[in-house]
């Protein structure tokens, strides 16, 4: 089954303490990206990958930070978490850019 | 850069009820766009896309959605709703001429709730 797997799906962490939310896809997208939801703002990119060890920044990136090593996967690091990155996290991938994106489940982060 | 502007942010309609839902974006280069439903508790899933050709396109449930390049605009519409129809739904918007390396802009988000 064709599918974006996020994980953790629910995290609640300290402030300061890194962590990192996995992203992997099996379609072979070339390209993936990483959202944050939030309630009266919609969707906001906060990093993008067009391929293997080629990414930049989206709208909202001060204060995380990407990889992408290998082409299905696409981690979300926040090296010291802060509680305004308290949100719903997405990660997103399709062919190619301006291609219909594919989601993955979310993940809920709390920081405390 | 391109914005996307959802005229309604809350909805509620009675069953059976007609249903459009307002979207205008700012870019004036060619576009490719979007609209996607996001169920309570679920993750975003893509309800229609329009790319070029039939400035009218349908989706799932449904749902279709009008192009109106001299209007900057992109409708969704449903002759009538279901209770199921309950959800948030975005419009997004996607650089089409450079490769769109930015990835999809979205809107606010309308919250649509149908009363049975």
């Amino acid at each position: 089954e064709a599918q974006v797997t996020q994980n953790p799906r629910y995290l609640i962490t300290v402030t300061g303490k890194k962590l990192t939310v996995t992203c992997s896809q099996n379609m072979n997208h070339e390209y993936m990206s990483w959202y944050r939801q939030d309630p009266g703002l919609g969707l906001r990119q906060i990093y993008y990958s067009m391929n293997v060890e080629v990414t930049d920044k989206g709208d909202v990136p001060e204060g995380y930070k990407v990889s992408r090593k290998e082409k299905r996967n696409f981690p979300l690091i926040l090296e010291s978490p802060s509680p305004n990155q308290t949100s719903l996290y997405f990660c997103a991938s399709s062919f190619q850019t301006g291609s219909e994106a594919f989601f993955g489940q979310g993940t809920r982060l709390t920081v405390v | 850069a391109q914005s996307v502007s959802q005229h309604n942010h809350h909805v509620i309609l009675s069953e059976a009820a007609s249903l459009e839902l307002g979207c205008n974006y700012s870019y004036g280069g060619t576009v490719n766009l979007f609209w996607y439903v996001q169920y309570p508790g679920q993750h975003l899933q893509l309800l229609l896309k329009y790319f070029s050709g039939d400035p009218l396109v349908k989706g799932i449930k449904g749902f279709e959605a009008e192009f109106i390049k001299s209007k900057f605009s992109f409708n969704l519409r449903k002759p009538s709703v279901q209770w199921s129809d309950t959800a948030e739904y975005f419009c997004a918007v996607n650089d089409a001429s450079g490769g769109g390396a930015d990835g999809l802009t979205f809107g606010k988000g309308t919250h649509l709730i149908i009363q049975p």
